[in-house]
């Protein structure tokens, strides 16, 4: 099956900073990746759409400053979250459907996010 | 609003017997509603695809029923095991699929 890789796995940082979260697809192109967030014991939320070489989809309430997408090849996308603060400490997941149209999505091992 | 619900937040069951999981969803009609097993800390992974034009769907000790006149999809494991302990999550849809907040499942030796 298709692999996506997530990376950082874990992040902790200072309220104010920026973390980016890289989103690979190693074995596939993938022009479309999802980006989820996850608090605990909550359902996978859809942030944002990200297409390759075009600007993000993004879900309503969902701040498009705020949260970066870049899909810049059709193997990565990265999220950046800008000025972090500790209420954007939650589960990420990117995901991406693999080839072939089996209508399965390869979901990254996720990234915890911790903003101090 | 389109709601997918999950009745139980957990659910523990004894090895060996039928684990039965729910998802209602209300305001949708998914052309394809969706299975993914999640453990703690990691992305889901898939499990199974049923179609709005399949009732049922198999793999292994895995089946889902698909009622589209109802709105709900159920989801067995038969035989269940230690291992099949996890939270299972429903999704519908494929370009914009959305989630179930998931029943943690856990099935004692």
């Amino acid at each position: 099956g298709a692999v996506v890789s997530q990376h950082p796995s874990r992040v902790i940082c200072k309220s104010g900073t920026s973390v980016k979260i890289e989103c690979r697809s190693l074995d596939f192109q993938a022009t479309t990746m999802f980006w989820y967030r996850q608090f605990p014991k909550q359902s996978l939320m859809l942030m944002a759409t990200s297409n390759e070489g075009s600007k993000a989809t993004y879900e309503q309430g969902v701040e498009k400053d705020k949260f970066l997408i870049n899909h810049a090849s059709l193997t990565l996308s990265t999220l950046t979250v800008t000025s972090a603060h500790p209420e954007d400490s939650s589960f990420y997941i990117c995901s991406a459907y693999g080839t072939g149209n089996t209508g399965e999505l390869f979901f990254g091992e996720g990234s915890r996010l911790t903003v101090l | 609003s389109q709601k997918i619900e999950q009745n139980s937040e957990a659910l523990n069951i004894q090895e060996g017997k039928t684990a039965t999981l729910t998802c209602n969803y209300t305001n949708y009609s998914p052309a394809y509603l969706q299975w993914y097993r999640q453990d703690p800390g990691r992305g889901p992974v898939f499990l199974l695809l049923i179609r709005e034009n399949e009732k049922e769907k198999r793999k292994e000790r895995l089946k889902v029923t698909f009622d589209t006149t109802l709105k709900q999809s159920l989801f067995h494991i038969t035989a269940s095991q230690p291992a099949d302990s996890a939270t299972y999550l429903c999704a519908l849809g494929l370009s914009d699929m959305r989630f179930g907040a998931g029943t943690r499942l856990t099935v004692k030796p």
